[in-house]
Formats: structure tokens, sequence, C-alpha cells
């Protein structure tokens, strides 16, 4: 099925340093979500974003939608080891009135 | 509820049988969506329902997979003759309407031996 491009697909850094993973498209959506997924749970929403150039914040994280709706990054800053787990991008409406999910970023943060 | 509920949590199946995943989405809610998720891979967009609308089945991989919404609320993933292709995480997840924010169920384990 459609899937965003998301990268990189694996991270594995320290504890403290700061993370940055993106997802581009080839089409436009309207609203960017981005969600962490833990083993044997399912995805957790962490920030939404509806508007183009838009940056929003949630604790140690930030997220922007692109301006050219085709894109989005997630930041996390100072990370710790409970930051460990696949973040997902997804988007929103635009051509589709599906929620396609881009391909998963593993991090790993080591204490 | 207060989030969006999934039975069964798990669930092990014999090759050839039926099975019956249930999605209990957040009350309110009108859009519905299923996914798979394989071991270790990215979410597969099955089916999604809004409102009164037709759904959207164009992920539905086989005849053999069919969902329904009765009420508006509760969804039910049906797999017929289950193969061991079938196995993997199915997630359910709900929104308030379309083009909002969808909230994630737990999943449903489905196992075909």
């Amino acid at each position: 099925g459609q899937q965003l491009n998301q990268s990189p697909q694996s991270m594995f850094i320290q504890e403290g340093e700061d993370v940055s993973m993106n997802c581009t498209s080839s089409s436009i959506f309207n609203t960017w979500l981005w969600y962490k997924q833990e083993p044997g749970e399912g995805p957790v929403l962490l920030i939404a974003l509806y508007k183009a150039g838009e940056l929003t914040s949630n604790g140690r994280l930030t997220a922007q939608f692109g301006i050219t709706r085709k894109d989005s990054f997630l930041n996390i800053s100072a990370s710790i080891p409970s930051d460990v787990g696949i973040y997902f991008c997804a988007g929103l409406g635009g051509a589709t009135n599906k929620l396609i999910f881009g391909t998963g970023t593993l991090l790993a943060v080591q204490p | 509820g207060a989030g969006v509920s999934q039975s069964p949590s798990n669930k092990v199946t014999e090759k050839g049988k039926d099975v019956e995943l249930r999605c209990d989405p957040i009350s309110g809610h009108t859009a519905l969506y299923w996914y798979r998720q394989s071991l270790g891979q990215g979410l597969e967009f099955l089916i999604y329902f809004q409102g009164n609308s037709a759904p959207d089945k164009s992920g539905l991989p086989s005849d053999r997979f069919s969902a329904e919404r009765t009420g508006g609320s509760v969804s039910t993933l049906t797999i017929q003759r289950t193969q061991q292709e079938d196995s993997a995480v199915y997630l359910c997840a709900s929104s308030r309407q379309l083009n909002t924010e969808a909230f994630f169920g737990q999943g449903t384990r489905l196992t075909v031996v």
C-alpha cells in the first residue's frame, strides 16, 4: 500500500543527544501526525500539525509541517532511555482521506 | 470508554478457520480505521468508515477480508479461511471526524498456525 518515505530507518544514540527524523511525500497533506509505538502497544499520538509552516512543541518534542505540505520533521531534544521506540509519521487529507503512515524510525537510546 | 478498545488482545487460530476482531472506538468519534502491522513493519491501511458514508475498502488485501460498522460505533473485521500470511497485529483507530487526529487501540495479535 501507499506509504510515506521516512528517514532515517533507525538511530542509535547516547542519552542526552538530540534526534531529528523526517518524512517526505509526493502528495500534499492537510494534516501531519507523529506517533510513537512501543513493543506490544498501539501507536500513541505525540503531535498533530494542521497548517503548512506550523511548528508545534510537546515537551522535548518539536515537529513542523513543511511549507510545501509534502514533508514534516520531528525533533527530540536531550533524549532519555524512555524515548526508545518506533516513531511513525502519518499524513491525512489532501488527495486521500486515508491516514497514510511512514515506514517508521527505530530509536535506540543508550544510557 | 476513554480510549479505543480492541478484543481479543491475542488470537491463535488454525489455518482455514474464520476469525472476528472487534473494535470499540472512542465515544462520539465518527471515523474508524483498520490497519495491519506485520512483524517489524509499518502500518498497512485496510479500510476506513466515516459516518454513514460508504466505507473505503481499497486496502483490503483479498475478498477473504471484510469489515462492518454497526450503528456508527462498534466495528468488526472478519477474516475468512485464514492463511498463515494473515498473521499480524490488527490495529483499530478512531477520530472525531476525518482529517483530525486518530487514536489507536492496543491491537489484536493474530497468529494463524
